[in-house]
């Protein structure tokens, strides 16, 4: 049973160009939740989606990123126009409907040039 | 979510029991208490969780003081490979979904 899929798991964009992330939650798992970790720096929580809503975006910056998670097909997250504050690992996660733990990604590392 | 405090780092030999401290002095009674770690360059991984009981795992153990205010993780016998940054976490039982919050953290360090 593979584990949650992240891809790319690193990705070098210039300034202005824009990023996408991929997460394939486990199997049977229909809510994601994406992370964002800066450099010798905590995990901050970004968004919690199910299935085609998105139930938490508080931790989203308000411009330039988004996120989403169709009926069919990975969750993405989006950063268009990207600073080099943007350079982090940005973690996914999924669980079940029920109360339990978390399972992660190995991450996706933005460098921006 | 309540907040958690533990020291910023640890430092253990190899073969040797550590025990973790985590204060949460602000936990309600439907609060959780979740152990995360994360070794480097890797995404966290889930430790163990409790409520009320003391709680063991093929990971580690959990004893929770019975005021609930404080835990700790015990690792019984430390490896170089349980180097890594371990997150006590406080969720409550009827949040929506499985959100975690992060802290801060601690790094253990073990030694050979």
């Amino acid at each position: 049973n593979a584990g949650v899929m992240q891809n790319p798991r690193h990705l070098v964009r210039r300034r202005g160009q824009e990023a996408r992330l991929r997460c394939s939650p486990m199997k049977g798992h229909s809510h994601v939740y994406w992370y964002r970790q800066l450099p010798e720096e905590g995990l901050k929580f970004m968004v919690y989606l199910q299935k085609e809503n998105i139930i938490d975006e508080s931790g989203m910056p308000k411009e330039r990123f988004s996120a989403e998670f169709p009926k069919e097909g990975p969750s993405i997250l989006r950063i268009q126009q990207v600073v080099r504050g943007d350079s982090a690992a940005y973690f996914c996660a999924s669980s079940g409907s029920a109360p339990g733990e978390l399972f992660f990604g190995e991450g996706s590392r933005l460098t921006v040039l | 979510d309540a907040k958690t405090t533990q020291p910023n780092s640890m430092e253990s030999n190899e073969e040797e029991p550590v025990h973790l401290p985590c204060n949460h002095s602000t936990i309600s009674g439907t609060d959780y208490i979740h152990w995360y770690r994360q070794l480097p360059s890797q995404g966290p991984e889930y430790v163990i969780h409790g409520l009320t009981s003391n709680v063991n795992n093929r990971m580690a153990s959990l004893a929770i003081a019975e005021d609930r205010k404080s835990s700790t993780l015990i690792l019984h016998r430390a490896t170089l490979r349980d180097a890594a940054v371990y997150y006590c976490i406080l969720k409550r039982a009827n949040n929506a979904g499985n959100m975690l919050t992060f802290g801060g953290g601690t790094r253990l360090m073990v030694k050979p």
